[in-house]
């Protein structure tokens, strides 16, 4: 059980908007940065999105990110096939000296 | 380019110990941090270990506190990660990972599975 608490799935058609929710703490996300990170079945993760809203060269403008309070969250419009993957959401935790990953949200493209 | 492969994954009896490589390319590696990374077979990712540039400074996640040690060798650009008293729970594909910035892992290698199993 994870301190960022994501939904397991959430799906969308090609075309669609859909967002991905990221839920922490004070201590977590309040006072920290969040990082987006995307993972296709098979391969290693991907920074996807970091500093709350900021993305990578070569990640698409349909990618964006955001936070409020002790909450964030990650849009993807435009959806397209290659979009199915699984999504992370991190952030740093003060307590564990470390950084801490939500559980996962596995978006599927019908 | 940058590049970052693992090693040293296999199969191993509980309570047997593993050490994992990453070979680091394309980038100065003794100016990073460095993090290992887990993911047990259809769960998420977990962190393990960090490391500070020279390799005096590390932490670990308590569920491996006291079992596994991370090190680098800045002289080989290659991170290490000793696994000792390993537990069927440790069974996960390994991911070395650079560290931009606290938490930006901008580079992944591509895994090396560890399983402990009898």
């Amino acid at each position: 059980q994870s301190v960022l608490t994501q939904p397991p799935s959430a799906s969308g058609t090609p075309g669609q908007r859909v967002t991905i929710s990221c839920s922490g703490s004070s201590s977590i996300i309040g006072n920290e940065n969040v990082y987006w990170y995307q993972q296709r079945s098979g391969a290693a993760p991907k920074l996807l999105i970091y500093k709350n809203d900021q993305r990578p060269s070569g990640v698409p403008d349909r990618f964006s990110g955001s936070k409020s309070g002790t909450s964030a969250s990650l849009a993807i419009s435009g959806l397209r096939s290659e979009d199915e993957a699984d999504y992370y959401c991190a952030a740093w935790d003060n307590s564990l000296t470390g950084p801490v990953f939500g559980g996962g949200t596995k978006l599927t493209v019908l | 380019e940058v590049q970052l492969v693992e090693s040293g994954g296999g199969l191993v009896q509980p309570g047997g110990s593993l050490r994992l490589s990453c070979a680091a390319s394309g980038f100065t590696f003794r100016s990073y941090w460095m993090h290992w990374v887990r993911q047990a077979p259809g769960k998420g990712l977990v962190w393990v270990s960090r490391i500070n540039r020279d390799g005096s400074s590390t932490s670990y996640a308590d569920s491996v506190k006291g079992r596994f040690t991370i090190s680098r060798d800045n002289a080989k650009n290659a991170l290490y990660l000793q696994m000792n008293s390993l537990r069927a729970d440790d069974t996960a594909i390994y991911y070395c990972a650079r560290d931009k910035d606290w938490v930006m892992f901008d580079y992944w290698g591509q895994g090396t599975l560890v399983t402990v199993s009898s």
